[in-house]
């Protein structure tokens, strides 16, 4: 166990539609990473929240925005799916110390099927 | 830049056999990395990383994995491979832009 928990594990949405993925950061982490895996392919990076502000962004179109509350849990939202869009999302926990950050922990996945 | 590449998308090994799992790297600054293990519809566990000092890490499970500069390389390695070694393994590298870089994971198979 991690200590970095996504919800929901699973959900079928219809192409156009829009989606919310939640994580709760591993206690004392104040960095989220959420990334994206295609089926057969590696986690590609989609952006970084630290102290609430988005730090860092991947090759991801707009209407893939995201938050970070007081608590440093997170949110991916997906606006306008479309079938591409199918894939397990994984959040990733680390705390920033300085310019570096610590270790990072990754949640079980969001797992993600546009129709 | 960074990139991550790692060589055969599926390696086969008999239960007992050595593990080989290679992965070269790109980075234009030093570069911290890791080997990550996937079980199927579960996330991604730390096996190893490389940060600085020794260039042999020892991990998690019997693996290690040697970080070599000259070659731009990170293979893992395990001398007896178990059933349970069965995954996807990712390598991936992270510089100062915080964010890993995933290299396209090999998928171990065990044979008994």
């Amino acid at each position: 166990e991690t200590g970095v928990t996504q919800s929901p594990t699973h959900l079928i949405k219809t192409r156009g539609q829009q989606v919310t993925l939640r994580c709760s950061s591993q206690s004392g982490h104040n960095t989220v990473s959420w990334y994206q895996q295609a089926l057969g392919q590696g986690p590609q990076f989609i952006f970084q929240y630290y102290r609430e502000e988005e730090n860092g962004r991947g090759n991801f179109p707009p209407r893939f925005s995201g938050l970070q509350f007081p608590n440093y849990s997170s949110e991916l939202n997906v606006n306008a799916l479309e079938l591409d869009d199918s894939a397990l999302y994984l959040c990733a926990s680390s705390s920033r110390q300085g310019a570096m950050n610590t270790e990072a922990f990754f949640g079980q996945g969001t797992r993600l099927t546009v129709v | 830049a960074q990139s991550v590449t790692q060589l055969g998308s599926h390696v086969s090994v008999s239960e007992g056999a050595l593990v080989l799992l290679r992965c070269n790297y790109s980075s234009s600054v030093p570069p911290y990395l890791f080997w990550y293990v996937q079980y199927p519809n579960q996330g991604l566990q730390l096996l190893l990383k490389y940060t600085t000092g020794a260039t042999l890490v020892k991990g998690i499970n019997g693996f290690e994995a040697e970080f070599k500069k000259s070659e731009t390389s990170f293979h893992l390695t395990k001398p007896s491979a178990h059933m349970s070694d069965a995954a996807e393994y990712f390598c991936a590298v992270r510089g100062y832009g915080q964010n890993f870089v995933f290299g396209p994971g090999t998928r171990l198979s065990v044979l008994p």
